[in-house]
């Protein structure tokens, strides 16, 4: 299966906007997805289907990109937003698999 | 959107079995696919299977292919997770997620919209 690929970590001053990358050969051909994980708790799905966010998500997590890489951007990054985030898409080049990126542990500085 | 939420976890010798169950409320189970994911102390997101709506397709990782089932019953709004020949390296914290969509394979699902809090499996003698 194919690999997606994160940075390890992104820093960034409150109210700043933070941007993380998710790279994989066979994006261009399936969604991508956008997860954030708090310590102890399960994931939370922020965005779908590469741009479209959940009802509840606030406003400043936004997904773009086409083609290999895709991005979160949180705007205007507040305390709260320090987690881990993780992209995800699928393979359905053998059989079907679902593929989770390594993911980014955002600081908030 | 609904919940769901994890059980049957805990610690188990190596090469012995484990059953996890699933419950679901809130939405309309049978519509559908519901997925396994694992995550391993202090590491990322694994995989680890999917079932569709009504059984008629489940896949798996390669790493736990042959050694686990994933089933569920729509009459009783469970998913459950048989864990066979368990290995140390299955330490995890298992979640159980609710697919957008009862048909995983199509664009429109494939992604996890509902996520339990996890129950810890931990393989050791």
């Amino acid at each position: 299966s194919f690999e997606l690929t994160q940075p390890p970590s992104v820093s960034v001053s409150p109210g700043q906007t933070a941007k993380i990358t998710c790279s994989g050969d066979a994006l261009p051909n399936h969604y991508a997805y956008w997860y954030q994980q708090k310590p102890g708790q399960a994931p939370v799905l922020v965005v779908f289907k590469n741009t479209e966010r959940p009802s509840g998500i606030p406003e400043r997590f936004s997904g773009s990109g086409s083609g290999t890489t895709v991005t979160l951007t949180i705007s205007g990054v507040q305390a709260e937003d320090e987690a881990d985030y993780y992209c995800q898409s699928v393979d359905i080049t053998a059989t079907f698999s679902v593929v989770f990126g390594g993911g980014t542990k955002l600081t908030v500085l | 959107e609904g919940q769901v939420g994890e059980s049957g976890g805990g610690l188990v010798q190596p090469g012995r079995s484990l059953r996890l169950s699933c419950a679901a409320s809130g939405f309309k189970f049978d519509n559908h696919a519901m997925h396994w994911v694992r995550q391993r102390p202090g590491k990322g997101l694994e995989w680890v299977s999917v079932i569709s709506w009504n059984s008629g397709r489940v896949d798996y990782a390669d790493s736990v292919r042959g050694r686990f089932t994933i089933s569920r019953d729509n009459a009783k709004n469970f998913v459950y997770l048989q864990m066979n020949s368990l290995r140390a390296e299955d330490t995890a914290s298992y979640y159980c997620a609710k697919d957008k969509s009862g048909h995983y394979e199509n664009p429109g699902g494939g992604y996890m919209d509902v996520w339990g809090k996890g129950t810890t499996v931990n393989v050791s003698s």
